[in-house]
């Protein structure tokens, strides 16, 4: 199976930028579509960013995505207290039977 | 906007079968493939399994293979997952999504999400 890797933590204060990477384990990321979830403590997931930059319906401009041959990024500007939480990228893997695979997770603090 | 929520989940001993359930509500539940993605306590996500609208399509993470089964029934808005054999490995808090997409040629992403039901195995 694929794997997506991420970094496991990454923080940032308030009304800073921060990015979040997803790389993975074959340079054809130019075949997966991207996918990117928040999961805040004590919530359900919440679906940030589909399709490697699109933002579904209420989902603040605040958060965008992005993706080359070889990675995807999550990008978080004016950062505010409430992003505080866990994020994480997913991707269809279209080999035998087809399967989602999401990467490790990253924790991010907003200090 | 629509709502999914979760039961069945228990203690159950290893080796033992569970059945979880999901209940659509304010969906078009019979139109999108669904899923059901695990948490184990103090870990990521992971994707356990997938079925499309019509049930012809379905997937499985290589963990559960063999072992669960997801069905839905689209005139009860519900879907399922059959748990069989259980190991402790699939102690987990279990979530039922809905994605964007039909499911017919692939899996897309999840917008709705429930609020999951936790599966304990344990002797």
């Amino acid at each position: 199976q694929s794997v997506l890797t991420q970094p496991p933590s990454t923080s940032g204060t308030p009304g800073q930028r921060v990015t979040i990477s997803c790389s993975g384990s074959t340079s054809d990321f130019r075949f997966k579509t991207v996918n990117w979830y928040q999961h805040l403590p004590g919530t359900a997931p919440k679906l940030l960013i589909y399709n490697d930059n699109q933002r579904p319906s209420g989902v603040p401009d605040r958060f965008s995505g992005s993706k080359s041959d070889t990675s995807a990024s999550l990008a978080i500007s004016g950062l505010q207290s409430e992003d505080e939480g866990d994020y994480y990228c997913a991707a269809w893997d279209d080999s035998l039977n087809g399967y989602v695979v999401f990467g490790g997770g990253t924790k991010l603090t907003v200090l | 906007e629509g709502q999914l929520v979760e039961s069945g989940g228990a203690l159950v001993q290893p080796g033992r079968s569970l059945r979880l359930s999901c209940a659509a509500y304010r969906l078009k539940f019979d139109e999108y493939a669904m899923h059901w993605v695990r948490q184990v306590p103090g870990k990521g996500l992971e994707w356990v399994s997938g079925i499309s609208w019509n049930a012809v399509a379905t997937g499985y993470a290589d963990s559960v293979k063999g072992r669960f089964t997801i069905s839905r029934d689209n005139a009860k808005r519900s879907l399922h997952l059959q748990m069989d054999s259980l190991t402790v490995e699939d102690t987990a808090l279990y979530f039922c999504a809905k994605d964007i997409s039909s499911g017919v040629r692939a899996w897309d992403a999840f917008d709705i999400w429930g609020q999951g039901t936790m599966v304990t195995v344990s002797t």
